[in-house]
């Protein structure tokens, strides 16, 4: 596609359920990142992959948190044990090379814990 | 850690008149200071740019500046219309060596631009 893909678009799940959240970068981009944004916040960050280097992992709120990324491909975020205070928009990024260019964001996923 | 802060968190004005939202940064590495544009229910978009070694760079109604001793950059939009409505966020990146870019975000500015 032409533009980073978010899947699903929107997501409600109870309370303790685990959840997965995909993105598709832009193809070639080598770059990831994954960002949270709370409603009516900022963009809070959470992980950044940069080709086959090791992610900075930093921004994880909880060991519930991880994420994936095979090669320059799909990522998934995944959260586990769902808590309330996981509610939030998660946006994924992409850009052509680590080094101070653009990033694409997706259009997010809406994750909603009841 | 590294730190982006933004100010004002909230911006009214009546169209035709200029905003002003400014942002500083912690680390004195970093080198790429984008502006992204978030309408409602879309993800963030670039509306400009600027790297360090610039000190201004201007597209038609908005323009960015950057004091590096200072560390701190503002975007400035001239002649404001009700399309300019959204919330802006400042960015900056460079944190990491290699070359790698991360970019940390600062809180937004809500832009209302009244009629």
């Amino acid at each position: 596609g032409a533009g980073v893909s978010q899947s699903p678009s929107n997501k409600v799940t109870e309370k303790g359920k685990d959840v997965e959240l995909r993105c598709d970068p832009i193809s070639g981009h080598t770059a990831l990142y994954w960002y949270r944004q709370r409603l009516g916040q900022g963009l809070e960050f959470l992980i950044y992959f940069q080709g086959n280097s090791a992610p900075d992992k930093s921004g994880l709120p909880s060991d519930r948190f991880s994420a994936e990324r095979t090669g320059e491909s799909v990522s998934t975020l995944t959260i586990q044990r769902t808590q309330q205070e996981d509610s939030a928009v998660y946006l994924c990024a992409s850009t052509l090379t680590g080094v101070n260019t653009e990033a694409f964001f997706g259009q997010g996923t809406r994750l909603t814990v009841v | 850690g590294e730190n982006v802060e933004q100010h004002p968190s909230t911006l009214s004005v009546q169209e035709g008149d200029s905003a002003v939202i400014k942002c500083t940064y912690s680390d004195s590495a970093s080198n790429y200071f984008p502006w992204y544009k978030q309408e409602l229910g879309k993800g963030p978009q670039l509306i400009i740019d600027i790297r360090s070694n610039v000190g201004e760079k201007k597209d038609q109604r908005i323009a960015v500046t950057l004091n590096k001793t200072a560390k701190h950059f503002s975007l400035h939009i001239t002649e404001t219309q009700p399309e300019d409505s959204a919330v802006y966020f400042c960015a900056a990146g460079g944190f990491l060596s290699g070359g790698y870019n991360k970019l940390i975000f600062g809180a937004g500015t809500r832009l209302a631009v009244h009629p």
